[in-house]
């Protein structure tokens, strides 16, 4: 049974960069959807993006963030990761990596991790 | 833009039936997916396609969708049931995966 786990700082400065890790484990990191999601405090679950290795690399960002956005694939090292650059407190969040065998469905995920950006 | 929308909160007690709705403009058509949140563990999808479990999953929970109203089902409701419970479509207005507020579910 696949297993995710979410990695890096919980704290980031204002107008800084945020970056984490998802490291997977009991399965291959081949042929799914691998995607970032948050939860504001008091707020809807939202979606960040997603990767997709077939052969070739697709990625697909939420339009409301797509320019400060990054996801990256490490294939050999089973692990996929987010950056996203010029943070604000409206980042803070609880931040998941999951697992997808279509773009809109989150079949597997990490338990999350809390990241709060503060000055 | 589309919305979906989800009631805070929802209670029932153990051993009867729990409903969860989950509205949005002429939402039958859409395939809806269900996940249940507990704090400080990983979201698990409940309902998955044609409102069926996905396979592990037990088959309490079950989802149908007509009209503007989708609902997530949980029969037999069981103490380790309670938690968040959050609907999911895609925004094709927007091109984007969008969620409900998620409602909460108490057992009594």
């Amino acid at each position: 049974q696949v297993q995710l786990q979410e990695s890096g700082p919980g704290l980031v400065k204002t107008s800084e960069t945020l970056s984490l890790t998802c490291t997977v484990s009991g399965g291959s990191i081949g042929y799914y959807y691998w995607s970032w999601l948050r939860q504001p405090p008091g707020k809807p679950l939202e979606c960040l993006g997603y990767i997709y290795n077939n052969g070739g690399i697709k990625r697909k960002y939420d339009p409301s963030l797509q320019s400060r956005v990054t996801i990256s694939l490490d294939a050999p090292g089973n692990q996929f990761s987010l950056r996203l650059t010029s943070v604000t407190a409206a980042d803070t969040a609880v931040y998941y990596c999951a697992r997808g065998h279509a773009l809109d469905v989150f079949d597997s995920w990490g338990q999350g991790t809390l990241v709060t950006v503060s000055s | 833009s589309y919305v979906v929308t989800q009631p805070p909160s929802v209670s029932v007690a153990p051993g009867q039936t729990a409903t969860i709705t989950c509205g949005g403009d002429n939402i039958g058509p859409k395939s809806v997916r269900w996940y249940q949140l507990k704090p400080g563990q990983a979201p698990v999808l409940v309902v998955y396609d044609g409102g069926a479990p996905p396979s592990g999953m037990s088959e309490r929970f079950s989802g149908s969708n007509s009209g503007d109203t989708a609902t997530l089902t949980i029969t037999r409701v069981e103490a380790g049931d309670e938690a968040d419970y959050c609907c999911q479509v895609w925004d094709d207005d927007n091109d984007r995966v969008l969620f409900g507020g998620g409602t909460k579910l108490t057992v009594l």
